[in-house]
């Protein structure tokens, strides 16, 4: 398996503009994660999906952000509209179940301009 | 990648050296822990896991010892090289019922050879 598959890799956007994000985990891994780092907070949980349903989406920022997963093969986060302080690394993991090790992504480098 | 050893604890070792990384974690109710490394534009990486019905698991030259009385997570290096200059992350699983990890800040180590 290729593992986590994220894409872009990198994204520079202008305020304002939609941002989609994608992901593809591992095959058979039911839970899916999106996290977001940056230096002042670190990693941080946005939502949790388990067999496709959003499970926890408490750390989602706010109403500009969301997440679906339309199948167990893929899954999007999008930000409409971007603002400057979106700029992170955005994680993507999966993992076979629970009190399993997440497997990570190479991660999308997001710069709102 | 991102710079994000501006903000975190930096441990600087020799080669050879044995390392010893400290992580504090939040919920006595925690029963899985892992520890992550993760190199400069990578993602983080699977190291070691331990679950709460044990004090100390081995890898290759990898340690994790786990003290629940004080909620105090260790990993150790032995060997110290310089290909494990990363930023090490511990996360926790907070309890039955939850498949999502909680991550620390992060510790930087520079290996000198």
């Amino acid at each position: 398996d290729a593992g986590v598959i994220q894409s872009p890799r990198h994204e520079v956007t202008e305020m304002g503009q939609e941002v989609t994000l994608r992901c593809k985990p591992i095959s058979g891994h039911n839970s899916l994660f999106w996290y977001r780092q940056t230096m002042m907070r670190g990693l941080e949980l946005l939502i949790y999906f388990n067999n496709n349903v959003p499970i926890d989406d408490s750390g989602m920022p706010e109403d500009r952000f969301s997440a679906k997963m339309p199948n167990a093969s893929f899954s999007t986060l999008k930000i409409q509209p971007s603002e400057p302080r979106d700029s992170a690394v955005y994680f993507c993991a999966s993992s076979p179940g629970q009190e399993q090790e997440a497997f990570f992504g190479q991660g999308t480098r997001l710069t709102v301009v | 990648g991102e710079s994000v050893g501006l903000h975190l604890p930096t441990l600087s070792v020799q080669e050879g050296d044995n390392s010893i990384i400290n992580c504090a974690y939040s919920n006595s109710a925690s029963d899985y822990f892992i520890w992550y490394k993760q190199e400069s534009g990578k993602g983080p990486q699977f190291i070691i896991d331990i679950r709460s019905n044990m004090d100390k698991r081995q890898g290759q030259r990898v340690t994790v010892l786990l003290n629940k009385t004080v909620k105090h997570l260790s990993l150790q290096i032995a060997a110290t090289q310089p290909g494990d200059s990363a930023v090490y992350f511990c996360a926790e699983n907070m309890g039955s019922g939850y498949s999502t990890l909680t991550f620390g800040k992060g510790t930087m180590l520079l290996v000198s050879p």
